[in-house]
Parts: structure tokens; sequence; C-alpha cells
């Protein structure tokens, strides 16, 4: 059965260091990767795609890799702030033509001034 | 206006109650999203309207009742919920409904079902 994984459910880390979180997946052959930030009693918010052609994107401080042969995605958080704590969740076509994002179970990022 | 505008934030009701969700975007997107959030868990897809019509109702029990009076509005009426249906509603919108949307959400109806 198709699977998402996210390394940890929670990540704690000093600010100004990056912060690199994972989201592994299996029986899926997604041809787009999304990530959103989910705050408290919030809705996600969208941060970036990345499509299976593409190996890195980049937005400001952050950056999503995408590896189709690992069946892997790194997000990094360069210079992470306190501002920065946050849920952050990736999420996968389910393929067959279906068009429904499904969602892993998110990291919950801490940023430590 | 790029906002997905969700009301009530919060909604206390009785297992005997009638009541309704709304959500309202005024971006011109055709696709919009009913999502199922637990405590410490991801969203859930419940229901996919595409250009006004229902497209996908995943398997959601019937005390749940979309409905898409237009392509600005979604609501969703509740009637006889139990109190495992207490969780964090979403709605979200895309511009159409395909790979790769980006997916826009409200911040959510918080409902407690006593």
């Amino acid at each position: 059965s198709q699977k998402i994984e996210q390394n940890s459910e929670a990540l704690n880390i000093q600010e100004g260091k990056t912060a690199t979180l994972t989201c592994n997946y299996t029986n899926y052959s997604p041809a787009y990767l999304q990530w959103y930030r989910q705050d408290p009693g919030r809705g996600p918010v969208f941060l970036l795609l990345i499509r299976e052609n593409e190996k890195e994107k980049r937005k400001e401080r952050l950056k999503v890799t995408f590896d189709t042969t690992l069946k892997q995605s790194l997000f990094h958080i360069t210079a992470s702030q306190p501002a920065d704590s946050a849920t952050y969740l990736c999420a996968l076509d389910s393929g067959a033509g279906s068009y429904q994002l499904t969602f892993g179970k998110g990291t919950k990022l801490s940023v430590i001034p | 206006d790029t906002e997905v505008t969700q009301t009530p934030k919060h909604l206390v009701m009785g297992m005997t109650n009638k009541k309704s969700l709304k959500c309202e975007q005024h971006m011109g997107h055709r696709a919009m999203y009913w999502y199922k959030q637990k405590a410490k868990k991801p969203p859930e897809l419940m229901f996919v309207y595409s250009y006004e019509k229902l497209s996908i109702n995943e398997s959601v029990p019937s005390r749940f009742s979309p409905e898409c009076p237009n392509s600005s509005l979604l609501n969703l009426h509740l009637h006889a919920l139990q109190p495992e249906d207490s969780a964090l509603y979403l709605c979200a919108s895309s511009q159409e409904r395909g790979q790769g949307e980006k997916l826009f959400f409200g911040s959510g109806t918080q409902l407690s079902v006593l």
C-alpha cells in the first residue's frame, strides 16, 4: 500500500542552524511533491512544489530536493529562526490520475533561540 | 484576494443538532475541497468539487453532506454527528483539479461534538 513517512515527529534545532526534514514514500510514482507549513489551529500554507524531473528547488531560505530513485525529498531551512517553528507537511499526488493530495504526518520543528 | 475564508472558527454541537460549515474563495478557483484533521494527524481528504460538481467522496458517512452552491462557495452540512467527529475541518481550493496544483487552505473550523 502507499505510504508517506516523515522522518521524525519532532525536531529541535538551534537558531541560525540549518534544519533538514525528510519525506520518504513507498508505492508512489509522484510527478510532483509539495511541502506545506502548518501552525497550530490553522490550515496548511503552501511553501514549495518540486517536479519529478527537478533535482532541487529554492525559495529564499528554503530548499527542497527530490530523489525519485531513493524515493525521498529533503526540505532544508537555512539560518533558521524561532519564527520558523511550525509543523511541516510533505504531500504527494496519489497518482493514477486521481489528482488528490495525500499528506504525511508532518514534522514539528522547534527553533530554539 | 488570496484567501479562503471559513466560518465559523469554532463550533460546539450536540449529537442531535444540525449545523453547517461555510467556505468562500474569490480567487476564481474551480476546485474546492473539504479535509478533516484530527490532532497530531495529517489532513485527510473528504470531498472534492470540480467545476461545482462532486468528483470525489472518500467514503465519508452520510451524516456529512457537502454542497457547492456556486464556484465561490462550499458548504458542509452536519447532522447527527458522533463525538469521534470532533476535529479541525479545513476547506481548500485550487485553480483546477489536477496534478501539481497547490492548495490554498482556510484557517479551519474547530468542531467539538458533545
